[in-house]
This record gives structure tokens, sequence and C-alpha cells, in this order.
């Protein structure tokens, strides 16, 4: 069955980059979902299919998968995006949803 | 507009039971898999299982299989999380939650939750 390993946090300073990864075996051969959690709110889908972004969504958030990689990367952070986030996928030899442990983004 | 709207917080004894549910409109109930996703305090998400409200298919994480009962009442269009005798590691807010894909699909495109209820706190206390 499939294990998501996310960072627990990744701190960036307004304006820089800031990468989140979602490691699993081979995950580049599944597609991927990243889920935007802000305190005391239920999360949001932020990125579907891999690269993705919902209506609404900006363009400074942007999603890529391959190997055993998924990467959330987020251009010119700003104090707004700080929230916890989750990467998904379907487990297909198990018919289970699978969600990554959550990474905690600190904008410094 | 889809909007799935929950029951609101309960305090629970354990042993209890109780059924939260999730009213949903803006969309056609019987076309979409509804689901559930548990986040006990501090901690990530959980996938529980989804409901196919049109012929009432259900599919559990094995996690949760024989723990809780999802159902899903086609003619006003809610779903529901049940469980017959509550625990204190049941403490958690639950979300419903819509799968984007419509009808039966398999795959990781298919299984990517497009929307969400605001979230039913449980608690569970002595």
């Amino acid at each position: 069955s499939s294990v998501l390993t996310q960072p627990p946090s990744v701190s960036v300073a307004p304006g820089k980059t800031a990468r989140i990864t979602c490691a699993g075996n081979n995950i580049g051969s599944t597609t991927v979902h990243w889920y935007q959690q802000k305190p005391g709110q239920a999360p949001v889908l932020v990125i579907y299919y891999d690269t993705d972004r919902p209506s609404g969504i900006p363009e400074r958030l942007s999603g890529s998968n391959s190997g055993n990689v998924a990467t959330l990367t987020i251009s010119r952070v700003e104090a707004g995006d700080e929230a916890d986030y989750y990467c998904q996928v379907w487990d297909s030899s198990t018919e289970q949803v699978v969600f990554g442990g959550g990474t905690k983004l600190t904008v410094l | 507009e889809v909007q799935l709207v929950q029951s609101g917080a309960v305090v629970k004894k354990p042993g209890e039971s109780l059924k939260i549910s999730c009213d949903t409109s803006g969309y056609t109930f019987t076309n979409h898999w509804v689901g559930w996703v548990r986040q006990m305090p501090g901690k990530g998400l959980e996938w529980i299982g989804f409901i196919y409200p049109y012929d009432s298919d259900t599919k559990y994480s094995p996690s949760f299989q024989g723990q809780v009962t999802i159902s899903a009442d086609k003619f006003i269009s809610m779903a529901y999380l049940q469980w017959n005798s509550l625990k204190a590691s049941d403490t958690a807010i639950y979300y419903c939650v819509r799968r984007a894909s419509p009808g039966y699909c398999s795959g990781g495109n298919c299984n990517v939750f497009d929307h969400w209820g605001q979230g039913t706190l449980v608690t569970v206390s002595s």
C-alpha cells in the first residue's frame, strides 16, 4: 500500500519560493492532489491531477510529479499562504485514498 | 454553488451512539460519491470511506471498516456517518467531502475531493 512522506515543516521568507515534497514509491506513476488547510478551517483543494489548479487558486501555486517525489511549489510566498498542506493519492492496489502526513508552512 | 453543510458539534459519552450528517446542495446528489475524512486533534487527514448515493455502494478504509457506517438518503441529498458505540479515541473533527468525478470511475484521476464540508467536532468524554 502507498505511504506518502511529507516534511513536517517548511519555513520560507515572504517573497521567496516554498517547495513542499511528497515522497512515495513510484509516485510519478499515479496522480497527486494537494489540499491547503488554514488554522480552524476545512481543507481546500489547491492542485489536482498533479498540476491543475481549481478556479480561484492563484498561479503562484503549482505542482509537479515525477519518479518518487511530487512537489507543491508556492512562488512569491505571502503571509496568507501560511497553512498545513496535504498531498493525496488513490492507491489502486488496495482501493484506498491515502493522505500524506501534512506539512506546516511557516512564513517567516 | 455546490455546498456541503454538516451538523453541529456534539459531546457524547463512551458507549453512546451517534449519527452526524452532511446536507448537500448545488449539484445532482446521486451523481457523485460522498465521503468522510477524520482529523484527530492536532493530527493529519485520514480517509474513512465514501458512498455512491445512486445505488448506496460503499467503500471503507480498512482502518475504519466495522467501526463506522456511512449511509445516504438520496431523496433529501444527505449523507451520514454513524457510530454504534463511541470511544474516547473517536474524538476528532469529521469532514464530509464530494468526489469530483461523477459515477463509477477508477484510478487516481477520479479520486479527488473538490468540495468539503465545514467539519463536525465530535468529542467523546466521560
